[in-house]
């Protein structure tokens, strides 16, 4: 079948990296996301490796292995601002999303 | 540039109500998709579209139905209310115009069946 793991809780202290990772089983695959949900808000894109390897966008980093149905999103300088809720996802063909069950992350001052 | 609106932001039914919940879009994007999200989970897709006149079925499409007559427009209606589809509904669109694959998601409708 199709589905996505990734931790349900993270927790760490401002300033600190933490990474976050997912692994996937999928029949096709189209690359993997990740999208940033704050409380009561809405989910927004972070970043998506099509390929294997590291894509950077300012504090956050991604990185897939499509050899090991694995990626992670690393965030470095944590800020109290990214508490929040953190999927993975992979698009079908017409890039309908498939979302894992999400990951809350707690930051502590 | 409004990007992605739903209404209503919030609804209160009875069990066996109708009710349509409305999702425009201004960006021209093919892609238009309807998410639910219960409390603590992940988003589980309902129906998507590619194009106008075009719909397909998502992980969760018993108890709604689409249409999608315009590029602008995908309404998801529920069609007799149950408290099991209390939940909150995100539209999300995208383009297939440019590389990656981002879509862009509405501000959530939270409906409440009782």
């Amino acid at each position: 079948g199709q589905s996505l793991e990734q931790p349900s809780e993270v927790t760490a202290v401002e300033g600190a990296i933490v990474q976050i990772n997912c692994t996937y089983q999928t029949s096709g695959f189209y690359g993997l996301s990740w999208y940033q949900q704050h409380d009561g808000g809405a989910p927004t894109f972070l970043s998506y490796n099509a390929l294997d390897g590291l894509e950077e966008t300012g504090r956050f980093s991604s990185f897939l292995s499509r050899s090991d149905s694995y990626g992670y999103l690393l965030l470095q300088e944590l800020q109290m601002k990214d508490s929040a809720s953190y999927f993975c996802a992979y698009p079908g063909s017409a890039r309908q999303l498939t979302f894992g069950s999400g990951t809350q992350l707690t930051v502590l001052p | 540039n409004a990007g992605v609106t739903q209404t209503p932001k919030f609804q209160v039914l009875k069990t066996g109500q109708s009710m349509t919940l409305q999702c425009a879009q201004d960006m021209n994007h093919e892609y238009m998709s309807w998410y639910r999200q219960d409390p603590g989970m992940g988003l589980r897709l309902i129906h998507y579209s590619v194009g106008a006149g075009i719909t397909d079925q998502g992980e969760v499409p018993n108890g709604y139905n689409v249409s999608r007559s315009t590029t602008e427009d995908f309404p998801l209606r529920l069609l007799s209310a149950a408290p099991s589809q209390t939940s909150v509904y995100f539209c999300a669109t995208g383009t297939y115009q440019t590389g990656g694959n981002t879509i862009y998601f509405g501000e959530g409708s939270w409906l409440t069946v009782v």
